[in-house]
């Protein structure tokens, strides 16, 4: 079946610095990919859009100068949580839609960022 | 606004009895649902689905059921096992493939 790699799977970080956080799609190309942020004992929330090619398209709320998202490629795309503070200790995961845009989505494992 | 809604946060049921999970939905253009099985730190995993035009999918153990009247929707295990402990969310598309999932309910399956 479809495989979504996500890297790292878990990240430390100072407070102030940044981090980025890979999505790759291992066996199909990915049009489109979402970020999603989850909260312990939460729901995944949706955070961007990211499309091939194009700039990424954010839901309400979510600062787009500090969630940088990349999507260079059908097979990889990137976000970059900048100055990152401890508020942004989350999970993270990817997923990704295959060109022929059919659901499900694939997600990626996830990354469990903590901010120190 | 919480347009799917899981309104039970956890569930505890016994090794071979049935598992129901349930689902609200608020907007009624969904016309397609999904139910994701995750353990921690990992991500979701696709089970099953259904389209507004049945009331029901049966998939091995896991069946969906949905009422489009009263919207609403519930995820069947039969027989639940311990390895179908987990958190279960189910999940609406929006335009452009974007899912929209409800706050997920805890399922213990105790031996």
């Amino acid at each position: 079946g479809a495989v979504v790699s996500q890297h790292p799977s878990r990240v430390i970080c100072k407070s102030g610095t940044s981090v980025k956080i890979e999505c790759r799609s291992l066996d199909f190309q990915a049009t489109t990919m979402f970020w999603y942020r989850q909260f312990p004992k939460q729901s995944l929330m949706l955070m961007a859009t990211s499309n091939e090619g194009s700039k990424a398209t954010y839901e309400q709320g979510v600062e787009k100068d500090k969630f940088l998202i990349n999507h260079a490629s059908l097979t990889l795309s990137t976000l970059t949580v900048t100055s990152a503070h401890p508020e942004d200790s989350s999970f993270y995961i990817c997923s990704a839609r295959a060109l022929t845009g059919a659901t499900p989505l694939h997600f990626g494992n996830g990354t469990r960022l903590t901010v120190t | 606004d919480q347009q799917v809604k899981q309104n039970s946060p956890s569930l505890s049921v016994q090794e071979g009895r049935i598992s129901i999970l349930n689902c609200d939905y608020t907007n009624s253009m969904f016309d397609y649902f999904l139910w994701y099985k995750k353990y921690p730190a990992e991500g979701p995993t696709f089970l099953i689905s259904i389209s507004s035009i049945k009331d029901k999918n049966e998939d091995g153990r896991f069946t969906v059921f949905l009422n489009k009247s009263a919207k609403h929707l519930s995820l069947h295990i039969v027989p639940s096992q311990p390895g179908d402990s987990a958190v279960y969310f189910c999940a609406a598309p929006r335009w452009g493939g974007k899912l929209i999932f409800g706050q997920g309910t805890e399922l213990s399956v105790k031996p």
